[in-house]
């Protein structure tokens, strides 16, 4: 069975740093791009990285260039983001999610998502 | 940016077809997918490349994409499809979009 499983959440002070960890299971992890998505309290999706295969690729939204850095580590079978400098506005649910093989694609499974919470 | 417009709310009868109109500019160029998200839980892909279903979703589900449009239809809605639908695509290959997503309502 394909897995996502993510970890690292929880609550953080405004300009603080949290590293969330997404352990894949039941597929080629290395073979896949992977994306890590978030959702605010109430609101809607929001995509926000994506590594390519071989992790020499990274692209990220506007909103968290420069604070954000997506990794993998493929021999772990896990996904990582590093967040820095979180603002309130960093509030959501963070899911990872299970990209294409190859380009852009659709997102196909998500994990449960992990909860960050920026306050002071 | 790009941007990906759907209505907030569909209201739809048991057995009846529910149609989510997912809007962007020249959205026919690019491949539409979408997710149902039920609340408490994980979105879940129920259409990818515009039409094509994933192993396990019901064939009620079926979707288009032309023009600036892209359409999720549920025909012979059920109770259980009663959710949150998101509609996505890629803008230049660089940057992902979701739509602002449809609150779809059993009555």
């Amino acid at each position: 069975e394909v897995q996502l499983v993510e970890s690292g959440g929880g609550l953080v002070q405004p300009g603080g740093s949290l590293r969330l960890s997404c352990a894949a299971s039941g597929f080629t992890f290395s073979s896949y791009w992977m994306h890590w998505v978030r959702q605010a309290p109430g609101k809607g999706l929001v995509w926000v990285s994506r590594i390519n295969s071989d992790g020499s690729s990274t692209i990220y939204a506007d909103s968290v260039k420069g604070r954000f850095t997506i990794s993998r580590d493929d021999a772990k079978n896990t996904l990582y983001l590093q967040m820095n400098s979180l603002r309130a506005e960093d509030t959501a649910v963070y899911y990872c999610a299970r990209g294409s093989v190859a380009g852009p694609g659709w997102f196909d499974p998500w994990g449960q998502g992990t909860l960050v919470t920026v306050s002071s | 940016s790009y941007e990906l417009t759907q209505p907030p709310s569909v209201s739809v009868s048991p057995g009846q077809t529910a149609s989510i109109t997912c809007s962007g500019d020249k959205l026919g160029n690019k491949y539409a997918c979408w997710y149902q998200q039920k609340p408490g839980q994980s979105p879940v892909l129920v259409i990818y490349q515009d039409t094509k279903r994933p192993s396990g979703i019901p064939e009620r589900f079926s979707g288009s994409n032309s023009g600036n449009t892209a359409t999720l239809t549920i025909s012979g809605t059920q109770a259980m499809d009663e959710a949150d639908y998101y509609c996505q695509a890629w803008d230049s290959n660089t940057a992902c979009v979701f739509g602002t997503g449809t609150k779809v309502t059993v009555l």
